[in-house]
């Protein structure tokens, strides 16, 4: 089946610092990534969807400058937390479709990245 | 009120039981429907799409009601590699992007 694989899988940061996280699409091209976060015995919450060439679009009340996302090829979307603080600390997910809309095929996930900000 | 709403449980249910998950989705929108399974700490991984005709894949069956925006995930048998937490997933928009309910968890008791 088709792989995403994101890295990396556990980061630790100062509050201050930026931590950038790569979501590839390892046998596929993906138009659309999307980014997710979780925070400990709660949900996926998706905070942006990125599209290869274009900005990305944020959901409601995810801050753009602070979360900042590039989408520059078919197989590589990044994830940016710029001034990371300690609230920031959660797990990132990504996830990649081939196609677009209802002609995309099924999400498959990225490993996560646990970010613990101290 | 979250557009994806689950029981989040734990249900504890001992080996062999049959256990039910219900989920009900609030945005009229949402075009398809799928159940996750997510073990701890790990990233979640496609269980099975539903569909209004109900499908089955071995032990589970899943069912969709479109008229009253009901979803369910029935297992039979359960083991004890069942146990993880079950995300009820709709998936709606140009982007096909997927809403994830809360999560319910099923802890299978030897």
């Amino acid at each position: 089946g088709a792989v995403v694989s994101q890295h990396p899988s556990r980061v630790i940061c100062k509050s201050g610092t930026s931590v950038k996280i790569e979501c590839r699409s390892l046998d596929f091209q993906a138009t659309t990534m999307f980014w997710y976060r979780q925070f400990p015995k709660q949900s996926l919450m998706l905070m942006a969807t990125s599209n290869e060439g274009s900005k990305a679009t944020y959901e409601q009340g995810v801050e753009k400058d602070k979360f900042l996302i590039n989408h520059a090829s078919l197989t590589l979307s990044t994830l940016t937390v710029t001034s990371a603080h300690p609230e920031d600390s959660s797990f990132y997910i990504c996830s990649a479709r081939e196609g677009q809309g209802v002609w995309s095929t099924e999400a498959f996930f990225g490993q996560g990245t646990r970010l613990t900000v101290v | 009120r979250k557009e994806v709403e689950q029981d989040p449980g734990p249900f504890n249910v001992p080996e062999g039981a049959t256990v039910a998950f219900n989920c009900t989705y609030s945005n009229s929108a949402s075009q398809s429907f799928f159940w996750y399974r997510q073990d701890c700490r790990k990233e979640p991984k496609l269980l099975m799409s539903v569909y209004s005709s109900g499908n089955e894949d071995g032990r589970f069956t899943a069912q969709l009601n479109r008229a009253s925006q009901y979803i369910s995930l029935l297992i039979r048998d359960s083991k004890l590699s069942d146990s993880a937490t079950y995300l009820c997933v709709a998936s709606r928009g140009a982007t096909n992007k997927l809403i994830f309910g809360t999560g319910t968890l099923l802890a299978v008791q030897p």
